[in-house]
């Protein structure tokens, strides 16, 4: 079992929708959550960090935390085409031995159609 | 505000040949890492440094080496270029290690025939 798993997708929306894009993780004291938006040649760019359960909003975005059922995921409002990209989920695990290096999933990657 | 920057950008290599990749930050963080990402593979970690003076080995370290020159540089060497370090590059610092955010360079997109 992969430490931290993304659907890759595609996910496809129309401009306009919801997009829900989801992350599971496997080791239950993660602590730090971040998701990142990395378009097509491009380095990653933070997004968003989540440190504890529930919702976290930031304009379109909203991070939502589950450590019970160990998810983390991003809800993007009013998908614009310009959010057409490859989003990457990071955890920091922070069990021993691990606590300095964030687990990355392989990115779910999202379309939105005009 | 620059943040993070890398240099090459692009690179060509023949096999057995040698490159250092440079990283620079103007944030003041104290961690920076090295990671390449190859397609389906995902970001990988190569090696990190923790604070000033630190280095430590990622996921996949074999056939590199780093070096914490300051706080601000980190630089990432290939002493002996393979085709299987065909890669594109990412240098990331954050605050801290692990907790806090990462923020990324550029990246280098690099080939080795």
């Amino acid at each position: 079992q992969k430490e931290v798993e993304q659907n890759s997708g595609p996910l496809s929306v129309p401009e306009g929708a919801i997009a829900s894009l989801n992350c599971t993780y496997s080791d239950r004291v993660s602590q730090s959550f971040f998701w990142y938006r990395q378009y097509s040649g491009k380095s990653p760019e933070l997004i968003m960090s989540i440190y504890s359960n529930g919702d976290k909003e930031d304009g379109r975005f909203t991070a939502q935390l589950n450590k019970a059922s160990q998810y983390v995921s991003l809800l993007i409002r009013d998908s614009q085409p310009s959010d057409s990209a490859t989003y990457l989920c990071a955890v920091n695990p922070r069990n021993a031995g691990n606590n300095r290096k964030l687990i990355w999933g392989l990115g779910t990657s999202l379309a939105v159609n005009p | 505000n620059a943040g993070v920057t890398q240099t090459p950008k692009f690179q060509v290599l023949k096999t057995g040949q040698s490159m250092t990749l440079q990283c620079a930050q103007d944030m003041n963080h104290n961690s920076m890492y090295w990671y390449r990402q190859d397609p389906g593979m995902g970001l990988r970690l190569i090696y990190y440094s923790a604070s000033e003076g630190t280095t430590d080995k990622g996921e996949v370290p074999n056939g590199y080496n780093v070096s914490r020159l300051n706080k601000r540089e980190f630089s990432l060497r290939l002493e002996s270029a393979a085709p299987s370090q065909t890669s594109v590059y990412f240098c990331a610092s954050s605050e801290v290690t692990g907790n806090t955010e990462a923020f990324f360079g550029q990246g280098t997109r690099l080939t080795v025939v």
